[in-house]
């Protein structure tokens, strides 16, 4: 079966425009949760959609923003870049949001910003 | 935090010798898993131990858990080249409510492998 897909691979934005990420998770699977990895802080949770509705969702500011659509699809959004949002962002599909059937993780986007 | 935290921070061997990470977490915990990490790309899932388990084998791998310590370590024997990467620790904690969807990453050991 297709593995969790994440677009684009990288991304080079200034500081202050907006940028959208997508990940497409495994055919069947209805969660994705979101990840930033940096090298400060490490691998930080953002949020976690389920059938399109936002279930959990880490500490970070209103900036960063995400949606699911009913094919699961999940993007995120990060308005009014800063130079800190250049990390790594993953994307984990899973059945149903825990461990049981497992996590799948995206090979992620590399955001640069400017 | 839930955060875990991996020991040591960097390791490196040679190749055919064994190399062992500990993970150690800070909350009670449905399970705890480990991943590797190659050079900045995706995060690929190894092993998962559950809290009332305390060994679990796959292949060269070998995962132990501590509840009362509240901690884990991962042995790779035989280590080879290939196995260079980043090695992480992730729980997931009881609290469903709180938690679902989410995993809690420790820092990671880089694991250097010299041919």
């Amino acid at each position: 079966k297709a593995g969790v897909t994440q677009t684009p691979r990288y991304l080079i934005k200034t500081r202050g425009q907006q940028v959208t990420l997508s990940c497409s998770p495994i055919s069947g699977h209805r969660s994705v949760s979101w990840y930033q990895q940096t090298p400060g802080q490490g691998l930080q949770f953002l949020f976690e959609y389920f059938s399109e509705t936002q279930r959990n969702k880490g500490n970070f500011p209103g900036r960063f923003s995400g949606r699911q659509f009913s094919n699961s699809r999940s993007e995120m959004n990060v308005s009014t870049l800063e130079l800190g949002d250049s990390a790594l962002y993953l994307c984990a599909s899973s059945l149903q949001g825990d461990s049981n059937y497992g996590y799948t993780f995206g090979s992620g986007t590399r955001l640069t910003v400017v | 935090s839930q955060q875990g935290e991996e020991d040591p921070q960097a390791l490196s061997i040679q190749e055919g010798e064994n190399a062992t990470m500990n993970c150690s977490y800070k909350t009670s915990i449905n399970n705890l898993q480990w991943y590797r990490q190659n050079s900045g790309r995706g995060l690929v899932h190894l092993i998962l131990i559950r809290s009332n388990e305390r060994e679990k084998h796959s292949g060269r791998l070998r995962v132990t858990l501590d509840t009362s310590k509240k901690s884990s370590s991962l042995l790779i024997t035989a280590s080879r080249a290939a196995d260079t990467a980043s090695y992480f620790c992730a729980t997931e904690s009881f609290d469903r409510g709180s938690t679902l969807g989410r995993l809690y990453f420790g820092r990671g050991t880089q694991l250097t492998v010299w041919p």
